[in-house]
């Protein structure tokens, strides 16, 4: 069975400063995993995605993520946090087939400090 | 915009009522999802239809039900309506597996009294 662990359910970073949210792993077969984001009262929106070609993967609005199997890690960064990106992060797991559901963490809300 | 929209924004039901919720997909998009997302938690798969056919589903109980429809509209069923049951509704539409983008729908806020 596949599961995904958020460590924190809320975060806070000054402007300016790293944004680092934390996703571990679980899965019995080469994992496809995800970040997507929230906005408040809106749907979910892709920010990346692995799937088993480079480990480090770029996504939108400047984060990236970095897949490290050895320790079943895929902590998504962002170097400079803008007010913007106070939201709510959820990390997610698939085996990448087409009948497979996608397992989603708690998810990870983002506070951006003046 | 993801192109996905759903329908309606929120539903006030009580206890034992039956609810539809409906979805309508990116045009092309041949397979949608449904998600509960419970207040404070991450979305949990309900169920998936795959070219008008059930083909996946988590771990929810029957009177979760769906439809979908060829002009890329789908609907989510729910019968005996629980306190539980209120939460946010999502959809996601994609094109044929889970490691393409899926585009979620906005969602519909369902409370049950």
């Amino acid at each position: 069975a596949q599961s995904v662990t958020q460590l924190g359910s809320h975060v806070s970073v000054s402007e300016g400063a790293l944004v680092l949210l934390r996703c571990n792993y679980s899965s019995s077969v080469p994992p496809y995993l995800f970040w997507y984001v929230q906005y408040p009262n809106q749907g979910l929106q892709l920010l990346l995605k692995y799937t088993s070609a480079a480990t480090l993967v770029k996504g939108i609005n400047g984060f990236e993520a970095e897949f490290k199997k050895s320790e079943t890690s895929f902590h998504l960064t962002k170097p400079s946090a803008h007010m913007s990106d106070a939201a709510e992060y959820f990390c997610a797991v698939s085996d990448g087939n087409r009948d497979d559901k996608i397992i989603f963490g708690k998810g990870t809300r983002l506070h951006i400090l003046p | 915009e993801t192109g996905v929209t759903q329908s309606p924004t929120h539903l006030i039901k009580t206890r034992g009522q039956q609810v539809t919720l409906r979805c309508s997909s990116q045009s092309g998009h041949n397979t949608v999802s449904w998600y509960q997302q419970a207040l404070g938690q991450g979305p949990q798969f309900i169920f998936q239809y795959y070219r008008e056919e059930e083909n996946g589903r988590g771990n929810f109980p029957p009177r979760f039900s769906g439809l979908q429809f060829p002009n890329y509209s789908s609907e989510l069923n729910v019968n005996a309506l629980e306190l539980d049951d209120s939460a946010l509704y999502l959809c996601a539409s994609y094109l044929d597996s889970s490691y393409n983008e899926q585009f979620f729908g906005p969602g519909t806020r369902l409370t049950v009294l």
